[in-house]
């Protein structure tokens, strides 16, 4: 079975742009959430969605935004791109968004802000 | 709110010794508990987790960790240590409410042969 995957691996952009991110979830997980990992550093909670709606949202500006879509893949997006936004983004699923179920995480999305 | 705190950055360690890998947290409320390991440019995978039931719980590939509630902790043992557990690993507890996980700063173990 596929597990999460996340597009694109790597990306460059420029101070200011805008950037999406997507993820597809594991088959039958209906819960997706965020983390951005700094390099040296633990992930940070960013977003979490189950069935298409926000459950819990970390201490990120309102420049970070989520969606979920019918089909449970989910996109980050994050506008006015700044330099410490430069970070590993991480994606990971479970089956429902209870306490305790297993997250599985994706392979991440490497952004790199100059 | 709870934190995670992952007291040791580094760990080398000589191959078939034994480690430990200390994560203690605070919430004031009843936890779920977590460690994660990540490979070089990979993401991360579940190495155990501590639900309910026994204190100790343990992986398929010989490590262990200990929930001490009284402590606030959850150490990462494993009593000999293979090359091939060169890696980060992180501690991370959940949320109360939802499903939201709160990672540790990590700690890099290095197998030395």
């Amino acid at each position: 079975d596929a597990g999460v995957t996340q597009s694109p691996t790597h990306l460059i952009k420029t101070r200011g742009q805008h950037v999406t991110l997507r993820c597809s979830p594991i088959s039958g997980h209906k819960s997706v959430s965020w983390y951005q990992q700094v390099l040296g550093q633990g992930p940070q909670f960013i977003f979490q969605y189950y069935e298409k709606e926000e459950r819990g949202r970390g201490n990120f500006p309102d420049r970070f935004s989520a969606r979920q879509f019918p089909n449970y893949s989910s996109e980050l997006n994050v506008n006015a791109l700044l330099l410490g936004d430069s970070a590993l983004y991480l994606c990971a699923s479970s089956l429902v968004s209870d306490r305790g179920y297993e997250q599985y995480f994706g392979p991440g999305t490497r952004l790199t802000v100059t | 709110a709870q934190s995670v705190t992952q007291l040791d950055s580094q760990v080398p360690v000589f191959e078939e010794a034994p480690v430990e890998l200390r994560c203690n947290y605070s919430s004031s409320v009843s936890v779920y508990l977590f460690w994660y390991v990540q490979y070089p440019n990979q993401g991360l995978q579940l190495l155990l987790k501590y639900l309910s039931g026994s204190t100790l719980v343990e992986s398929i590939n010989g490590f262990e960790a200990e929930f001490n509630k009284s402590q606030t902790s959850f150490h990462l043992r494993k009593p000999s240590v293979h090359i091939s557990d060169t890696a980060e690993y992180f501690c991370a507890v959940s949320q109360s409410t939802g499903n939201q996980f709160y990672f540790g700063t990590g700690t890099s173990l290095t197998v030395i042969p």
